[in-house]
């Protein structure tokens, strides 16, 4: 079974630039999540989506992050204009069903804002 | 609020030691759910455990065995006889189930096992 793909691995723009990154589901997972981890602290969930539509999306800075998940499958996060502040691993994981589930977390895209 | 907190930022053993990771965590709610995942040096998170808020048994799942208490808030991760590939950081993670199952990931433990 393939495992969720991300891409590009990684990516280095300047700030005010915009950006964009890739995610591909273990297929049939219903749930897709899109997580911001700094440098030394956990995952922080950005937004949730079951099937196609947003489950929570609170910490999700909605001012220059946005995401969609086209037809239930892959998704696309994207930042315009990125920050400093923004440089961090983005990862993707899916699951089955809810956020109760185990979750299979892609390789990440580490981002550098310069 | 919901809150995890694992206090030990880095722990180092040496192999064959044993190791006990700890994670306390805050929620208001009754039910929820709490997980262990490990992010090996190659980046991706994986899953170990999950553990629903009634059920309180421990595990054991070959050198890995998780402490559940209620009481004390507490989910510990405990690795037996420990080796230089349980090198990696260990996250504890809540899942609560009002609005929309929203999983809370507490900093991380990082764990050197050296040979």
């Amino acid at each position: 079974e393939a495992g969720v793909a991300q891409s590009p691995r990684y990516k280095i723009i300047e700030k005010r630039q915009s950006v964009a990154f890739w995610c591909n589901p273990i297929s049939g997972h219903a749930t897709l999540y899109w997580y911001q981890q700094i440098l030394g602290q956990g995952p922080k969930l950005l937004i949730q989506f079951q099937n196609n539509g947003v489950v929570d999306d609170s910490q999700l800075p909605k001012d220059r992050f946005s995401a969609e998940r086209l037809k239930g499958v892959d998704s696309t996060l994207k930042i315009q204009p990125a920050k400093l502040e923004d440089s961090a691993v983005y990862l993707c994981a899916s699951s089955t069903g809810t956020g109760l589930d185990e979750q299979f977390f892609g390789p990440g895209t580490r981002l550098t804002v310069l | 609020a919901q809150k995890v907190t694992q206090a030990q930022t880095e722990i180092s053993v040496v192999e064959k030691e044993d190791v006990t990771l700890d994670c306390v965590y805050e929620t208001r709610d009754t039910t929820y759910y709490l997980f262990w995942y490990k992010q090996p040096p190659s980046g991706e998170l994986v899953f170990l455990i999950r553990r629903n808020s009634f059920d309180e048994q421990n595990e054991i799942s070959g050198r890995y065995s998780w402490n559940f208490q209620k009481s004390t808030s507490s989910f510990n991760f405990t690795i037996t006889a420990s080796q230089v590939v349980d090198s990696a950081v260990y996250f504890c993670a809540l899942s609560v189930t009002p609005g929309g199952f929203k999983t809370i990931f507490g900093a991380g433990t990082r764990l050197f096992v050296k040979a």
